[in-house]
């Protein structure tokens, strides 16, 4: 068990349709990194918040949004859904923003789109 | 840009064989971090190893052993006498935030799915 909890662990949507994701991080980190699991593009960073602030941005779709709240827990927010936005997404969390700190996963959340 | 190529993409091996999983790197920064994941069937993805980019020093751990090599950009791991419970599919992963680790975010190779039949 990582620590990190995320929820839902599967979500079954319709396109055009708006879908919130979870993320709870391990106690003690600060910051949270949110990835896209999918066959094609693999494993890719969104975005990272550090205690409440958004840190760096990687491949996220303006369809999409994240935040991280004064209790440290983050949410995804994906919107105006496509078919191709089936995917897994992760949540990571680690202590704070240095590169040699270990990012600790959760165990996704299984996105799928009809 | 940094990127992380994980050539081998399936392997199979019977138990108690040994496997290396091979990883090569670019990253343009002097200072940086390798590390190793694990995603069983179940889909979670599990921390293995970290290794920093001034420490060559390889290391044991049980079954597990990394070979880091920078004069060839190589970060291979090799799981010793393999079982059953080893099947899962392995990301190397690159993290090179530099001094000030400004940029920690993983960038991910695309994985090798390892299958050990019994």
């Amino acid at each position: 068990d990582s620590g990190v909890t995320q929820t839902p662990k599967h979500l079954i949507t319709a396109t055009g349709q708006r879908v919130t994701l979870r993320c709870s991080p391990r106690s003690g980190d600060l910051s949270v990194y949110w990835y896209q699991q999918s066959l094609d593009q693999g494993l890719q960073f969104l975005i990272q918040y550090y205690n409440g602030e958004e840190r760096a941005k990687g491949n996220i779709l303006e369809r999409f949004s994240a935040q991280q709240f004064p209790d440290l827990h983050s949410e995804l927010n994906l919107s105006s859904l496509e078919l191709g936005d089936s995917a897994l997404y992760f949540c990571a969390s680690s202590l704070g923003t240095l590169s040699n700190q270990p990012q600790h996963f959760g165990d996704g959340t299984r996105l799928s789109i009809l | 840009a940094q990127k992380v190529t994980q050539a081998q993409t399936e392997i199979s091996v019977v138990e108690k064989e040994d496997v290396t999983l091979d990883c090569v790197y670019e990253t343009r920064d002097t200072t940086y971090y390798l590390f190793w994941y694990k995603q069983p069937p179940s889909g979670e993805l599990v921390f293995l190893i970290r290794r920093n980019s001034f420490d060559e020093q390889n290391e044991i751990s049980g079954r597990y052993s990394w070979n880091f090599q920078k004069s060839t950009s190589s970060f291979n791991f090799t799981i010793t006498a393999s079982q059953v419970v080893d099947s899962a599919v392995y990301f190397c992963a690159l993290s090179d935030g530099g001094s000030t680790g400004a940029n920690s975010k993983l960038t991910f190779g695309k994985g090798i799915t390892l299958s050990v039949r019994p």
